[in-house]
């Protein structure tokens, strides 16, 4: 399957600070999406991206399109503890039938 | 709307026992998807259904089979369960429109195989 490389593979955050990961692969992709997932849950998607250099927010997480379209980043600002979890990004590419997904970027927020 | 639910959330079988996973999805979906989540990596998929009546394998299907029964639901069996299946199960759901390739998921399913 086609490797999306995600970094960083943990943070540690104080509350408030801003965060920042990113996720890269060597193939195009047509679609990105951004899933936090708590523990003991499912993934829960956070963005959706179609269109290279597209930016989206969504409340305090902001998500890029990469104008290469093999990467896209995902921000957030002022972080709370309950920003803590797992965010995975995900890919999909034209003709494929499925989403490929990162190894996830483990977020830790300290109060 | 309680979106996608599966059943069950917990189960632990022998080395050589079967069961199904079972799912379903109340969002009116066309696609419905199987994944695994083990430890340090992302999700994986094991079988996808395009619609009603189709089914076909994704990247790890090797052990598993699925059944479309309706729209509405998607199951996953284990004809006989190896210690390599442990793992977490994952359901999605997701309505591929133009450009719509966002994908919904369960609150999943922890299996282990002694």
């Amino acid at each position: 399957g086609q490797q999306l490389n995600q970094s960083p593979q943990s943070m540690f955050i104080q509350e408030g600070e801003d965060v920042s990961m990113n996720c890269t692969s060597s193939s195009i992709f047509n679609t990105w999406l951004w899933y936090k997932q708590e523990p003991g849950e499912g993934p829960v998607l956070l963005i959706a991206l179609y269109k290279a250099g597209e930016l989206t927010s969504n409340g305090r997480l902001t998500a890029q399109f990469g104008i290469t379209r093999k990467d896209s980043f995902l921000n957030i600002s002022a972080s709370i503890p309950s920003d803590v979890g797992i965010y995975f990004c995900a890919g999909f590419q034209t003709g494929a039938n499925n989403l490929f997904f990162g190894t996830g970027t483990r977020l830790t927020v300290i109060p | 709307n309680a979106g996608v639910t599966q059943t069950p959330k917990f189960q632990v079988l022998k080395t050589g026992q079967s069961m199904t996973l079972q799912c379903a999805q109340d969002m009116n979906h066309n696609s419905m998807y199987w994944y695994r989540q083990d430890p340090g990596m992302g999700l994986r998929l094991i079988y996808y259904s395009a619609s009603e009546g189709t089914t076909d394998k994704g990247e790890v299907p090797n052990g598993y089979n699925v059944s479309r029964l309706n729209k509405r639901e998607f199951s996953l069996r284990l004809e006989s369960a190896a210690p390599s299946q442990t793992s977490v199960y994952f359901c999605a759901s997701s309505a591929p429109i133009a450009g719509d390739n966002e994908q919904f998921f369960g609150p999943g399913t922890r299996l282990t195989v002694l």
